[in-house]
């Protein structure tokens, strides 16, 4: 079945660049996520990418996409601490139901 | 301000109680979206409506029953819940079924006693 998979902590100081990373196995997968949840709060819609695509920039956001390792990034340039949250990596359903397949989350973690 | 309002924000229930979650959403979308968000667990969709009409039903028990009365508003009537059913509850909706953006609630945080 469709599985989408992050490593659940990263760590970096302010100032750094974080980079998150997701695989994911529906090779028909049209759109991929990265998604924000703060504590106590929904989630918030980052950016997303189309599949055709191989990068997408937006302001500190940087996506990668990789179709053939399945692999897709989420940098974050200059992280503050206010970019502590748990990110999610989620792929649309190849089928037309609105179906998000999404990853258990990656806890960033920012030290002053 | 995210444009969908859920109520309440936490709820504590006993297992023989009956409540409802509601979820409204000022964005003007056709599909709306019920999902689980349990703990060290993803994100598991629930109920999918698309122009109040319901086109998804990933399994859910009957314990869980959700009402769609029009495209802005969803409720989840909630009975004889059990205590792993203790979750966030988030709402979402999308302009269209093909949820190209979903844009989430806050949650509701249910704990089953």
């Amino acid at each position: 079945g469709e599985d989408v998979e992050q490593s659940l902590f990263l760590s970096v100081r302010e100032g750094d660049s974080s980079v998150i990373n997701c695989t994911y196995t529906d090779s028909s997968s049209t759109y991929l996520y990265w998604y924000k949840q703060e504590p106590g709060a929904g989630l918030q819609l980052l950016t997303y990418i189309f599949s055709n695509m191989d990068m997408k920039q937006d302001q500190r956001l940087t996506v990668l996409l990789n179709k053939k390792d399945k692999h897709l990034s989420l940098r974050i340039a200059d992280t503050q601490t206010g970019d502590s949250a748990i990110y999610f990596c989620a792929e649309k359903d190849s089928g037309n139901t609105g179906k998000l397949i999404f990853g258990q989350g990656t806890t960033l973690q920012v030290k002053p | 301000e995210t444009g969908v309002t859920q109520t309440p924000r936490h709820l504590v229930m006993g297992m023989t109680n009956k409540k409802s979650l509601k979820c409204e959403q000022h964005l003007g979308h056709n599909a709306m979206y019920w999902y689980k968000q349990s703990a060290k667990k993803p994100l598991e969709l629930m109920f999918v409506y698309n122009f109040k009409e319901q086109t998804e039903n990933n399994s859910v028990p009957s314990r869980f029953s959700p009402e769609c009365p029009n495209s802005s508003h969803l409720f989840l009537h909630l009975h004889t819940l059990q205590p792993e059913d203790s979750a966030l509850y988030l709402c979402a909706s999308s302009p269209g079924q093909g949820g190209e953006k979903l844009f989430f609630g806050s949650g509701t945080q249910l704990s089953v006693l």
